[in-house]
């Protein structure tokens, strides 16, 4: 298994530009979430997925957009790209339940945005 | 989801038991407590998670007290490797909320 993939590891954007950060995990997992780490500060939720063709909002959601098309797959998309929104954005993905599953990590896409 | 409190940083010295603190005292029944680390800039890694008893598995233990208002993870013998940021989590639901941990640094 190759556990959770994220493509690309480093992005540079311009203010006002729109890309997708890609996620994917190979371990069937019902649950997928993404997050962003800003420089020294813990991890923040951003949007979260129970499943194909359900998601919800996390934390910190404005600015995002995610579909879940597929139980692999989980994109997230910026819609009009912001200096704050330069950040570290990690997916991860768990099988589900109520909570007392573990979470697996990607190695992350770091983001700056100029 | 409770929140939680960690010293921001703690040392070790290589080859003894690292005991990292974590405070929960508004945890409510249903809340398991988690532990992560982040090395550098990784993705989070699992290390133990628990309810109310002790455990332990091949990278730590996790001592909760009784009343489940705080908790300790101990690294029985702690390796330049394991220079980290811990996170204390208690969740009940799948989305977590990270603070900002406790950075480890194992020295020589």
């Amino acid at each position: 298994n190759a556990g959770v993939t994220q493509t690309p590891k480093f992005q540079v954007l311009k203010t006002g530009q729109s890309m997708t950060l890609q996620c994917a995990q190979d371990m069937n997992h019902e649950y997928m979430s993404w997050y962003r780490q800003d420089p020294g500060m813990g991890l923040r939720l951003i949007h979260y997925s129970v499943g194909a063709g359900i998601t919800d909002q996390g934390e910190v959601p404005n600015g995002y957009n995610v579909s879940r098309s597929t139980t692999e797959d989980f994109p997230l998309r910026l819609l009009s790209a912001a200096p704050s929104q330069t950040s570290v954005y990690f997916c991860a993905s768990t099988t589900g339940g109520l909570g007392t599953d573990t979470q697996y990590f990607g190695p992350g896409t770091r983001l700056t945005v100029l | 989801d409770a929140k939680t409190t960690q010293p921001p940083s703690m040392d070790c010295a290589e080859g003894r038991a690292a005991n990292l603190p974590c405070n929960h005292s508004t945890i409510s029944g249903n809340e398991y407590v988690y532990w992560y680390r982040q090395i550098h800039s990784q993705g989070p890694q699992y290390i133990i998670h628990g309810l109310k008893n002790n455990e332990t598995n091949e990278m730590a233990s996790l001592i909760i007290t009784e009343d489940r208002k705080s908790s300790t993870l101990i690294l029985p013998h702690a390796t330049l490797r394991d220079t980290a940021v811990y996170y204390c989590i208690v969740r009940v639901r799948n989305d977590m909320r990270f603070g900002a941990g406790t950075r480890l640094t194992v020295k020589p």
